[in-house]
């Protein structure tokens, strides 16, 4: 049982690329969350889905895109890297309430 | 809004001495408070819940709704408790969709 998997965990870019952070659960979940963790800003909330077809933004989406096709998948789409966007990503996942989420691992991008 | 502060970034203390981790929220109804804990190197994992009433490693929180607070704490810290903890909130209704909101975290490091 794999739980949160997220791809990859390691990341430079350079400002202006593109790329798609990859997470996905295996454990059914609907509702799936998207975190960026900067030093001593704690977590916050980029967008979040409550089921297959689903998104809104969080707290922090600009610069940011999601989808989710499926249950299992939600990809987190950056367009145009900016050295702001480096960060800590975190996807979780939880089913119902109240959540015990299950997080991935973490992916580290840097912005160049 | 929620919001929920975490006001130490940083706490050192030695083995055996007792630790407090301190919350402070900000939610105009009946929150959902929880603990959860990164260890180095590993994923953010929930500690406890203040619905459970429950001591997990020697953990215990409660919640405090006329201080609004949720502090952790521990008689007799351990080396193996260092780690960074983050207090998260959420909030009642059915538009929260299991949303948290997390303070900016506190690192506790336990001295020998």
């Amino acid at each position: 049982n794999a739980g949160v998997t997220q791809t990859p965990k390691f990341r430079i870019l350079k400002i202006g690329q593109s790329m798609t952070l990859q997470c996905a659960q295996d454990m059914n979940h609907n509702y799936m969350y998207w975190y960026r963790q900067d030093p001593g800003m704690g977590l916050k909330l980029i967008y979040y889905s409550v089921g297959a077809g689903i998104t809104d933004k969080g707290e922090v989406p600009n610069g940011y895109n999601v989808s989710r096709s499926t249950t299992e998948d939600f990809p987190l789409r950056l367009e145009l890297a900016a050295p702001s966007q480096t960060s800590v990503y975190f996807c979780a996942s939880s089913y119902g309430s109240p959540p015990g989420y299950t997080f991935g691992s973490g992916t580290r991008l840097t912005v160049v | 809004a929620q919001r929920v502060t975490q006001p130490e970034k940083l706490l050192s203390v030695f083995k055996g001495a007792p630790v407090e981790l301190k919350c402070n929220y900000s939610y105009s109804g009946s929150p959902e408070l929880f603990w959860y804990v990164q260890y180095s190197r590993q994923r953010l994992q929930l500690l406890l819940r203040h619905i459970s009433r429950e001591s997990i490693k020697g953990f215990t929180a409660d919640l405090n709704k006329g201080e609004t607070s949720f502090h952790l704490k521990k008689p007799f810290a351990q080396e193996e408790d260092s780690a960074m903890y983050y207090c998260a909130l959420k909030g009642a209704g059915g538009t929260s969709y299991g949303k948290l909101t997390f303070g900016q975290g506190t690192i506790l490091t336990v001295h020998p």
